[in-house]
């Protein structure tokens, strides 16, 4: 049974350009959540998609946005990137309502460095 | 506010027990979670447990929840090296059409051999 997966791993862009991060979720799940995380911080919730839609959204700029496809992978896209931007960004993946009760499971992030 | 605090840094012998503390905010029924997380790897969950719940073991792992002090602890018997690693505790709070995770800062635990 695949866990979260997330791509690339790792990337480098500079400041203004604009880099889209991917995600599939756990087999059976249909619910995915983007944080960020900053160096020697927690995660910081981004937001969350269900059923294709953006369901609730963190404090973070309209800069950041995303899309859930049919088979309910994710994409996170960010414009305008600053040099903040740097941090391991964190897909994680859940059942809505599912025995598990929406624990959320994480893949292994994608380490984006805004030069 | 939506903090959810713990302590930064624990340092223990191999063979010891590790014990974390996490106080959290959240006064309604909510899950809380334990979460690991190696040198440059992403979040692996360890255990959770449900606010109506004081306690939960898991082999090695046992976590005790005080509610009215929203307190909540993560015991670690018999710590291997293995276990070194930072780890989070997380609240589950709820929004208007879902839910997010809120995190504290993490917990570096050292384990000496």
């Amino acid at each position: 049974d695949a866990g979260v997966t997330q791509s690339p791993t790792h990337l480098i862009k500079t400041r203004g350009q604009q880099v889209t991060l991917r995600c599939s979720p756990k087999s059976g799940h249909d619910t995915v959540s983007w944080y960020q995380q900053a160096l020697g911080q927690g995660p910081q919730f981004i937001f969350q998609y269900y059923e294709e839609e953006e369901r609730q959204r963190g404090n973070f700029p309209d800069r950041f946005s995303g899309h859930q496809f049919p088979n309910y992978s994710s994409e996170l896209n960010v414009n305008a990137l600053l040099l903040g931007d740097s941090a391991l960004y964190l897909c994680a993946s859940s059942l809505l309502g599912g025995p598990s009760t929406d624990t959320q499971y994480f893949g292994p992030g994608t380490r984006l460095t805004v030069l | 506010g939506e903090d959810v605090e713990q302590s930064l840094f624990l340092s223990v012998r191999e063979g010891d027990s590790s014990v974390i503390n996490c106080t959290y905010t959240d006064s309604s029924s909510t899950y809380l979670y334990w979460y690991k997380q190696e040198p440059g790897a992403g979040l692996q969950l360890l255990t959770y447990i449900f606010s109506n719940m004081d306690m939960k073991q898991d082999q090695r792992l046992t976590v005790l929840l005080n509610k009215k002090d929203k307190h909540l602890s993560l015991r670690i018997a018999d710590t291997q090296t293995g276990d070194s690693a930072i780890y989070f505790c997380a609240e589950r709070q709820h929004m208007e059409y879902g839910n997010k995770l809120v995190f504290g800062a993490g917990t570096i635990l050292r384990v000496k051999s």
